[in-house]
C-alpha cells in the first residue's frame, strides 16, 4: 500500500455523531487524496491537499472537512455523520497532482 | 469483503488464458490513464499507466494499449492466475495543474481454475 496507513479500519458510529478518519504516509509525497467507494459508483474524490494547510474540495465534499497540519497526515472529519455516509473510505497520495496515485488499505465506515 | 464488485460487469477467464479488460474513456483531452486492480477488502493497486504520447506499454505480464482515435483502452494479462481475480478500473486524467483523475466503475475479472 505504498507506504499509507489509515485508522481506523473499521468504525460504526451513531447518526450525528462527529468522526475522524486518519490517513498517514511515509512516502512524503505533496498530494494527498479522499474518496469514497460507492456500489455503482466509481471512486469519487471528497477533499484534496496540495500541501501542508492547503486543501481544496472534491466533488462530493458536502458534510466533509478535512486538515492537514504535517506533510505526512491527512485528516477527514464527518462533522455530524449521516447513513448516507456510509463508504468505504480510501485515502491516497501522489507526488504530482493528478498522476500516478497510490492508495491505502482503506477504512469501512458504517453509520447507524 | 468490499461490495463494490456488485453490478459492475463480469470477464470470466479460464486460467493460464490471456485476459483483456477494456476501458472506454470519455475525455477526448486526457492525456494520462492508469489501470488499477482491487482485490476484495483492499485498497486500489496500481498495475501500469501510459502516457497518450504512447499506444503501448508493457510491464510485468500486462500490456497496456491505447487507442486514442476512439478513446480505448485496454489492460492485457499473459496466462492469467487465480490470483488475478479482482476488479479492474481504469482512471483517466488531463495533465496540469490542479487536475485530477477520474475512475471508471470497473470490470470484474473471474478466473476459472
Amino acid at each position: 500500500d505504498a507506504g499509507i496507513t489509515q485508522s481506523p479500519r473499521h468504525k460504526v458510529t451513531e447518526t450525528g455523531t462527529p468522526v475522524t478518519l486518519r490517513c498517514h504516509q511515509t512516502e512524503n509525497h505533496r498530494y494527498m487524496y479522499w474518496y469514497r467507494q460507492d456500489p455503482g459508483h466509481g471512486l469519487r474524490l471528497i477533499h484534496y491537499s496540495y500541501g501542508v494547510k492547503d486543501t481544496d474540495k472534491g466533488e462530493v465534499s458536502d458534510g466533509y472537512s478535512v486538515s492537514r497540519s504535517k506533510t505526512e497526515d491527512f485528516l477527514l472529519t464527518l462533522e455530524s455523520a449521516t447513513s448516507s455516509q456510509t463508504s468505504v473510505y480510501f485515502c491516497a497520495i501522489s507526488g504530482e497532482t493528478g498522476q500516478r496515485t497510490y492508495f491505502g488499505p482503506g477504512t469501512r465506515l458504517t453509520v447507524t | 469483503g468490499e461490495s463494490v464488485g456488485l453490478h459492475l460487469p463480469t470477464l470470466s477467464v479460464q486460467e493460464g488464458d490471456n485476459s483483456i479488460i477494456n476501458c472506454a474513456y470519455s475525455n477526448s483531452a486526457s492525456d494520462y490513464f492508469i489501470w488499477y486492480k482491487q482485490e476484495s477488502g483492499k485498497g486500489p493497486q496500481f498495475i501500469i499507466d501510459i502516457r497518450s504520447n504512447m499506444d503501448k506499454r508493457q510491464g510485468q505480464r500486462v500490456t497496456v494499449l491505447l487507442n486514442k482515435t476512439v478513446k480505448h483502452l485496454s489492460l492485457q494479462i499473459a496466462a492469467t492466475q487465480p490470483g488475478d481475480s479482482a476488479v479492474y478500473f481504469c482512471a483517466e486524467n488531463i495533465s496540469g495543474a490542479n487536475s485530477k483523475l477520474t475512475f471508471g466503475k470497473g470490470i470484474t475479472l473471474s478466473v476459472r481454475p
